[in-house]
């Protein structure tokens, strides 16, 4: 099975920061790489996929970026409404693995 | 609007059966895959299994930890998707998400590559004595 390993585990970040989370691969994935926020007691929401597509209805300040083993989740100025837990997901082969997430919390 | 309910949690003991559904609207459903995903309390996302569209088989994958034990099934004229958990063990414990699975070909690729893109609400599954 393919691990995903996110860095850091959490962070904690103030409103307007520039945020960047980093998912990497136990082996290349090529770009099949998921994004997904998820705010507590709520479902999850896809981001990105194909490592640097944004889903339909997502706001330009979220970019995804990576080939291979390495990507990563950019927030380009933090707002309240994205202090959440992000996940990112293989899909290049199963099963689909998730990374163990990153909380983003308020400074 | 794109949406996905999911029904059909509850308490159950262990070594029992439970069948959740997932019921789709807002789009043709019979035209994508489908995957249950579950979060055990506090705990981050795993994925369960996937069923292909029937163009592309109907044909499913599962996570280690529910094959041989769980079963995805769809049924495309009431736009639900299935999964039917048996001999369900503590750990089994979570919330129960479905997703929409949209797919492509990869670049350069004869494969076609799945990805999840729209989520349920969840339904709760405890198995406990």
């Amino acid at each position: 099975d393919i691990q995903m390993t996110q860095s850091p585990s959490s962070l904690s970040a103030s409103v307007g920061d520039r945020v960047t989370i980093t998912c990497r691969a136990s082996q290349g994935i090529s770009n099949y790489l998921a994004w997904f926020q998820q705010k507590p007691g709520k479902a999850p929401k896809s981001l990105i996929y194909a490592a640097s597509s944004l889903q339909s209805g997502v706001p330009s300040k979220f970019s995804g970026s990576g080939s291979g083993t390495d990507f990563t989740l950019t927030i380009s100025s933090l707002q309240p409404e994205d202090f959440a837990t992000y996940y990112c997901q293989q899909y290049n082969s199963y099963p689909w693995t998730f990374g163990q997430g990153t909380k983003v919390e308020i400074k | 609007e794109v949406q996905l309910v999911e029904s059909g949690g509850g308490l159950v003991q262990p070594g029992r059966s439970l069948r959740l559904s997932c019921t789709a609207s807002g789009f043709t459903f019979g035209d994508y895959a489908m995957s249950w995903v579950r979060q055990a309390p506090g705990k981050g996302l795993e994925w369960v299994g996937f069923i292909r569209s029937k163009a592309y088989g109907g044909t499913t994958e599962y996570a280690a930890s529910v094959k041989g034990r769980f079963t995805i099934s769809r049924d495309d004229s009431k736009s639900i998707a299935y999964l039917q958990m048996n001999s369900l063990k503590t750990e089994d414990t979570a919330v129960y998400y479905c997703t929409r699975d949209s797919g492509y070909y990869g670049s350069g690729s004869y494969w076609y590559y799945y990805y999840m893109d729209v989520w349920g609400k969840g339904t709760t599954v405890t198995v406990s004595s």
